[in-house]
């Protein structure tokens, strides 16, 4: 069974200010990790995925995430927030077709 | 134009009413999903289909039941609505294998009363 967690429920920063979203994750296999973002009233609309490679992994609009095995984790970070990035940010791990999405946490950018 | 596409996107029940979702995608994906989201819950997987008539179930499949007679098409019935269904209900269609993205519809915001 895999399932992941996401500590922080609600994260506020200022436009400009650097942002790490946290995501951990357990399973004994391999998996794909990815994050998926979901402005109000709408879907969720994919960022980016690690499966292997590179633990550094890019997304759309500046948005990276890194990979860590020792740490079971798989962070969203992004240098510069504009206050269009508030949303709900959501990690998912995969083993098979059957994605397992976290909580989410609501990430507010303030002016 | 990759789309999937929901329909209605609101709609109020009388507990007890049957409830039909309707989700449609253009891109020929095998697998579509259906998710239920509550808040504080996240997202919750209540059925998977693979391709046309191989649907599984997911981790919350009581009390839902789905459809996909065509690849391109897939629906979610509640049978006899219950107050405890009201939720956001979200589908979502992949290429097949856990590896692809997921492309979600806007969702559908379900009331039983």
């Amino acid at each position: 069974t895999q399932t992941v967690s996401q500590s922080d429920a609600h994260v506020t920063v200022f436009e400009g200010d650097s942002v790490e979203l946290r995501c951990n994750y357990s399973y004994g296999g391999s998996i794909y990790l990815s994050w998926y973002i979901q402005h109000h009233g709408r879907g969720l609309q994919f960022l980016l995925k690690y499966y292997s490679g590179n633990p550094v992994v890019q997304g759309v609009n500046g948005f990276e995430a890194e990979f860590s095995k020792s740490d079971s984790s798989f962070h969203l970070r992004k240098a510069s927030v504009h206050w269009s990035d508030s949303a709900v940010y959501f990690c998912a791990v995969s083993a098979d077709a059957k994605l397992t999405f976290g909580g989410g946490t609501r990430l507010t950018v303030r002016p | 134009d990759m789309k999937v596409t929901q329909m209605p996107r609101y709609l109020i029940k009388r507990m007890g009413e049957n409830v039909l979702l309707e989700c449609g995608q253009d891109m020929s994906h095998e697998t579509m999903y259906w998710y239920r989201q509550d808040p504080g819950l996240g997202l919750q997987l209540i059925y998977i289909s693979y391709d046309v008539d191989s649907n599984s179930e997911g981790d919350i499949p009581k009390g839902y039941r789905v459809s996909r007679k065509k690849r391109e098409h897939f629906s979610l019935i509640l049978d006899s609505a219950k107050t405890n269904q009201t939720s956001v209900y979200f589908c979502a269609s992949s290429f097949s294998g856990g590896q692809n993205t997921l492309y979600f519809g806007a969702g559908t915001r379900l009331s039983v009363l």
